[in-house]
């Protein structure tokens, strides 16, 4: 079965560089969410999208923005990078919030900021 | 706000051993309840679900119940096995009235389990 594609899986950049971090949804999933993964921490919400709007917004940077596209893809621009912003950011995708609220995670991008 | 709040890790069993990991929450409204797992290297994959307090859990010999008047979802595992050494996260989300859920999940901090043979 189809999963949650993420690209690049690994992403080296210098501070104050920017970075993009693209995700393809399951099929016909329409709605997107964004996590950071710091080391050792719990990921944190960032941002969702259904149907391409804006539908959640959690703990994500002003330097940061994200958007989706009318194929569904996503993807979360981040720029003037710090150091801190080394993180595995996951994105994930479901089919409208249901009440089970699953969520299927893609495997992450690893960004490390030098 | 929401939150969940695992036990403190991590945690080192032998092959066959008995598992729990608590997991407790506060959330201002009726959430669904789930485990994901983390294998090394990988994404976060679901575990196991439940939507409604008593509901049970369960997957791959892992269970967990929706206590309400508790406020738990503790994971169990009668024999845990070499493979499951991964990082384990509790996580809620919240329902809207009318049953859609808001889709976000909020995690707690990850247990680390590690299975010696």
């Amino acid at each position: 079965a189809a999963g949650v594609i993420q690209s690049p899986r690994h992403l080296i950049k210098e501070k104050r560089e920017t970075a993009t971090l693209k995700c393809y949804p399951i099929p016909r999933h329409d709605t997107v969410y964004w996590y950071q993964q710091g080391p050792g921490q719990d990921p944190q919400f960032l941002i969702s999208f259904y149907e391409k709007m804006q539908s959640d917004k959690g703990s994500i940077p002003d330097r940061f923005s994200a958007q989706q596209f009318s194929d569904y893809h996503s993807e979360l621009n981040m720029s003037s990078l710090e150091l801190g912003d080394s993180a595995l950011y996951f994105c994930a995708s479901s089919l409208i919030p249901r009440v089970s609220g699953e969520l299927f995670f893609g495997e992450g991008s690893r960004l490390t900021v030098l | 706000g929401d939150s969940v709040t695992q036990m403190e890790g991590p945690v080192t069993l032998s092959e066959e051993a008995f598992l729990t990991i608590n997991c407790t929450y506060t959330a201002t409204g009726y959430p669904s309840l789930f485990w994901y797992v983390q294998y090394p290297g990988e994404g976060l994959q679901l575990l196991l679900k439940a939507t409604k307090a008593d509901d049970k859990g369960s997957n791959k010999g892992f269970e967990a119940t929706y206590r309400k008047e508790t406020t738990s979802f503790h994971l169990e595992k009668g024999s845990v096995q070499v493979s499951d050494s991964a990082v384990y996260f509790c996580a809620l989300s919240l329902v809207k009235t009318g049953g859609t859920s808001y889709g976000k999940l909020t995690f707690g901090q990850g247990t680390i389990l590690t299975v010696h043979p």
